[in-house]
């Protein structure tokens, strides 16, 4: 079993869709959990950071985390094609040790 | 400012050469990483400098070496290398231990011919 597992897509929405993007983990010790969008040959950026469990809102993202569970999401409203991407979840727990999703690719359609 | 930049962006070598791929932060960050992608895959953590020292080395070939001269920058000296090291090595930076955030670089693109 992987210690992330991402769904890798891809997925198409048409644009203003609510898009739900998930990331399950085996590691209790996950702690810090963040979401990257990364464009083609681009590196990633950050979008989100949280630490533990809770909801952390920034602008059209919503972060998610359900550490009972051992289940995180990112909520993307009124999606843009601009937002057409491949989103990576990634957490880490004591160290700096980022363990990454696989990504899924996401494509918004005018 | 949040920028990590790393030279060059593109990087073309031979199996015989020895080449080096730089890493330069100027946010006081602590922590500096490699990772590495291949196409249509997540980055794989590399090496991870922590207070200009090396704290993780994830089982990498020799042919990869590591170096932190300063807080602010990283490299990856290349030696030898296979073609299936081609890749996008990317770069990040984070405040020190303890998994705060970290923000990548751009990358280089290496292809080993």
């Amino acid at each position: 079993q992987k210690e992330v597992e991402q769904d890798p897509g891809p997925l198409s929405v048409p644009e203003g869709a609510i898009v739900s993007l998930n990331c399950t983990y085996s590691n209790s010790a996950f702690q810090y959990f963040m979401w990257y969008r990364q464009y083609s040959r681009k590196g990633p950026e950050l979008l989100m950071y949280t630490y533990s469990s809770g909801n952390k809102e920034d602008g059209r993202f919503t972060a998610q985390v359900d550490k009972s569970s051992k289940y995180i999401s990112l909520f993307i409203r009124d999606s843009q094609p601009s937002d057409s991407a491949t989103y990576l979840c990634a957490m880490s727990a004591f160290i700096n040790d980022m363990r990454f999703g696989a990504g899924t690719r996401l494509t918004v359609k005018p | 400012d949040t920028e990590v930049t790393q030279t060059p962006k593109h990087l073309v070598m031979g199996m015989t050469n020895k080449k080096s791929l730089k890493c330069e932060q100027h946010m006081g960050h602590r922590a500096m990483y490699w990772y590495k992608q291949k196409a249509k895959k997540p980055p794989e953590l590399m090496f991870v400098y922590s207070y200009e020292k090396l704290s993780i080395n994830e089982s990498v070939p020799s042919r990869f070496s590591p170096e932190c001269p300063n807080s602010s920058l990283l490299n990856l000296h290349l030696h030898a290398l296979q073609p299936e090291d081609s890749a996008l090595y990317l770069c990040a930076s984070s405040q020190g231990e303890g998994g705060t955030e970290a923000f990548f670089g751009q990358g280089t693109r290496l292809t080993v011919v």
